[in-house]
């Protein structure tokens, strides 16, 4: 079984400021890692995923997310964030071989303030 | 495309009354998922059919809790009877096999007030 960890529920930051927001991931088998992004009263949108390749991949709004398997890490960055940046963010994992079935941290709720 | 569609968007009912949720996926996608989320639990997945078939059901809280997707373009979850602990945002996404994007996408979802 997967099961992820994020270990931040709040984070407050400063318009223009560099963002982290951390995951981390556990399982016993190769696993597609993923970030879902949740603005109020939506539904969720995806930001960016990793299925194999390189361990950095970019996404959409200027953020990406680095792949480390020895810390089982899928951090989040972003360099400079915007107002419009605030949302809760979601990470996810799936196993390779069960693809269907995510499994969600229970967020990380971003702020951005001006 | 429209996207995933859920109604209705907001429900209020009183406890012990039938509530049902309705999802229109995204034309041509052959995978659903209905999730619930609350503050104390976050965002759980209660089922998902692939080709309208129910493949796993393990996170149906209960037997008042029931879903079905009787044709690719509709499904409908139903608590039968609802209890104020079922109060929670749902949400219904949709995927396409074919692709292996392996991404979901989600409908607005419908808030869920049982009092």
């Amino acid at each position: 079984a997967q099961s992820v960890t994020q270990l931040d529920s709040q984070v407050p930051v400063f318009e223009e400021a560099p963002v982290e927001l951390r995951c981390n991931y556990s399982s016993s088998v190769s696993v597609y890692l993923f970030w879902y992004v949740q603005y109020p009263n939506q539904g969720l949108q995806l930001l960016l995923k990793y299925l194999s390749g390189s361990t950095l991949v970019k996404g959409i709004n200027g953020f990406e997310a680095e792949f480390n398997k020895s810390q089982t890490s899928f951090h989040l960055r972003k360099p400079s964030v915007h107002i419009s940046d605030t949302a809760e963010y979601f990470c996810a994992v799936s196993s390779s071989y069960n693809t269907d079935k995510l499994i969600f941290g229970t967020g990380t709720r971003l702020q951005v303030f001006p | 495309d429209a996207g995933v569609i859920q109604s209705p968007r907001h429900e209020v009912t009183e406890m012990g009354q039938e509530v049902t949720l309705r999802c229109k996926p995204i034309s041509g996608h052959n995978s659903l998922f209905w999730y619930r989320q609350t503050m104390m639990r976050g965002l759980e997945l209660l089922i998902y059919f692939n080709n309208n078939v129910p493949i796993d059901d393990s996170g149906m809280p209960e037997d008042r809790f029931s879903a079905k997707m009787p044709n690719a373009s509709f499904s409908t979850l139903k608590i039968q009877p609802s209890e104020p602990r079922d109060s929670a945002v749902y949400f219904c996404a949709s995927s396409s096999l074919s692709t292996s994007s392996y991404e979901q996408y989600f409908g607005p979802g419908t808030r869920l007030t049982v009092t």
